[in-house]
């Protein structure tokens, strides 16, 4: 499982308040990924990172900020959670090896929003 | 950016039937296309993948054909058994930093 950790594991909180989820990995994987899985929409990208302190938006960005002041930990903060953030939450790693690259993904933060 | 379909949304096969799940993409720039395999409550695993300098790859029950010129790749399960019930997804990347997913296909395997 390509050493991809992420917690908490299940998270209830309420409208508006502050959000932290953690990915941590122990194999030294430059690129690191934040997606999150809804129904219908499958996994659709929030933020990345291909270095410390070197992060991207993706497709669903607006609503969260992350960061990585270290290799092993990318963090992913929702500043002030709405129910449309409830979702399950998948970080990622690309394993690049030679000329080939491959997406593994951690076990999921299931994160509910009242 | 790249924009991946992906068809059937819900696959019903008798045990032992072939599945096969399609997806398109939009950037003839993509040249990797893994699937995966997510069984309820776990987290996508990698079940097989394709690069575009191939245009099938076979391992056991499962195969993947590509074909470049319509932007068309697909995923063939033969010989079905209820362990391959899952939701698969497929996707493209282009720059091996960025992956873009389908919306995935409920494969449900019949007994």
């Amino acid at each position: 499982d390509a050493g991809i950790t992420q917690s908490p594991r299940h998270k209830v909180t309420e409208t508006g308040t502050p959000v932290t989820l953690r990915c941590h990995q122990t194999e030294n994987h430059r690129y690191m990924y934040w997606y999150r899985q809804d129904p219908g929409h499958g996994l659709r990208l929030i933020h990345y990172s291909y270095g410390v302190k070197d992060t991207d938006k993706g497709e669903v960005s607006d609503g969260y900020s992350v960061s990585r002041s270290k290799t092993e930990d990318f963090l992913l903060t929702l500043e002030s959670a709405t129910s449309s953030q409830t979702s399950v939450y998948f970080c990622a790693i690309t394993s690049i090896q030679g000329n080939t690259d491959t997406q593994y993904f951690g076990p999921g933060t299931r994160l509910t929003v009242l | 950016g790249e924009n991946v379909e992906q068809h059937p949304s819900t696959l019903s096969v008798q045990e032992g039937d072939s599945a096969v799940i399609k997806c398109t993409y939009s950037d003839s720039a993509s040249n990797y296309f893994p699937w995966y395999k997510q069984e309820l409550g776990k987290r996508p695993q990698l079940i097989i993948d394709i690069r575009s300098n191939v245009g099938e790859k076979k391992d056991q029950r499962i195969a993947v054909t590509l074909n470049k010129t319509a932007k068309h790749f697909s995923l063939h399960i033969t010989e079905t058994q209820p362990e391959d019930s899952a939701v698969y997804f497929c996707a493209a990347s282009y720059t091996g930093n960025q992956f873009y997913f389908g919306t995935g296909t409920s494969l449900t395997v019949i007994p």
